[in-house]
């Protein structure tokens, strides 16, 4: 069981909007910054949103993070089939000495 | 461009030890205030942190995993190190290093399989 809970997977047709949310506690998304990567197949997994609502350099707009509480969400708008990706949310947990939890990961795909 | 590469044995026996070694080039792992992490994958499961160290020496590891890991880095060859200790089946996956700064783990190795096997 993951410390940080995403929904197994999420689909969307191209040119959709589509949220992946990522619920977690006070001792972690409650008091920290959320992060979100994005996996491909066969591939280390890829920065996609830091502090929240940042995006690395060369991250398309279309990718955009939120937080509110003790949860948090990563939209991705006007959908395209590369899109099609496992998501994963992470973050710092204050309990037991300090940890990174992560999500147990969204599988998205392109319908 | 900083680059990780992850080098190690493939297969480990069951109660041995697992050892590996992330190799930084494009940049000094003792210059910035970066930590060092590893990371696994099982396959076809999602990511879990193992721990990190910084560049100073200190490290933070996983509750459930500290008590059978070791993390160490050799500056002066620009590497740091992981040690899993009495290795069962369930320690198989794709262990990852990762470059850990203020905006999250941009730099990634590629990824080395380590089976658990005998």
């Amino acid at each position: 069981q993951s410390v940080l809970t995403q929904p197994p997977s999420a689909s969307g047709t191209p040119g959709q909007r589509v949220t992946i949310s990522c619920s977690g506690s006070s001792s972690n998304i409650g008091i920290s910054y959320v992060y979100w990567y994005q996996q491909l197949p066969g591939t280390a997994p890829k920065l996609l949103i830091y502090r929240n609502n940042q995006r690395p350099s060369g991250v398309p707009d279309r990718f955009s993070g939120s937080k509110s509480g003790t949860s948090a969400s990563l939209a991705i708008s006007g959908l395209r089939s590369e899109d099609e990706a496992d998501y994963y949310c992470a973050a710092w947990d204050d309990s037991l000495s300090g940890q990174w939890v992560f999500g147990g990961g969204t599988k998205l795909t392109v319908l | 461009q900083v680059q990780l590469q992850e080098s190690g044995p493939g297969l480990v026996k069951p109660s041995q030890t697992l050892s590996l070694t992330c190799t930084v080039s494009g940049g000094s792992i003792s210059s910035g205030s970066d930590y060092w992490s590893w990371i696994r994958q099982p396959a076809g499961k999602g990511l879990e942190w193992i721990g990190r160290i910084y560049t100073s020496g200190s490290t933070n590891y996983n509750p459930s995993l500290k008590s059978r890991v070791t993390i160490s880095v050799d500056t002066s060859k620009n590497q740091f190190s992981l040690k899993l200790s009495s290795v069962t089946a369930a320690d198989t996956a794709v262990y990852y290093c990762a470059r850990e700064s203020s905006s999250g783990w941009y730099f990634w190795g590629q990824g080395t399989l380590v089976t658990v096997s005998s």
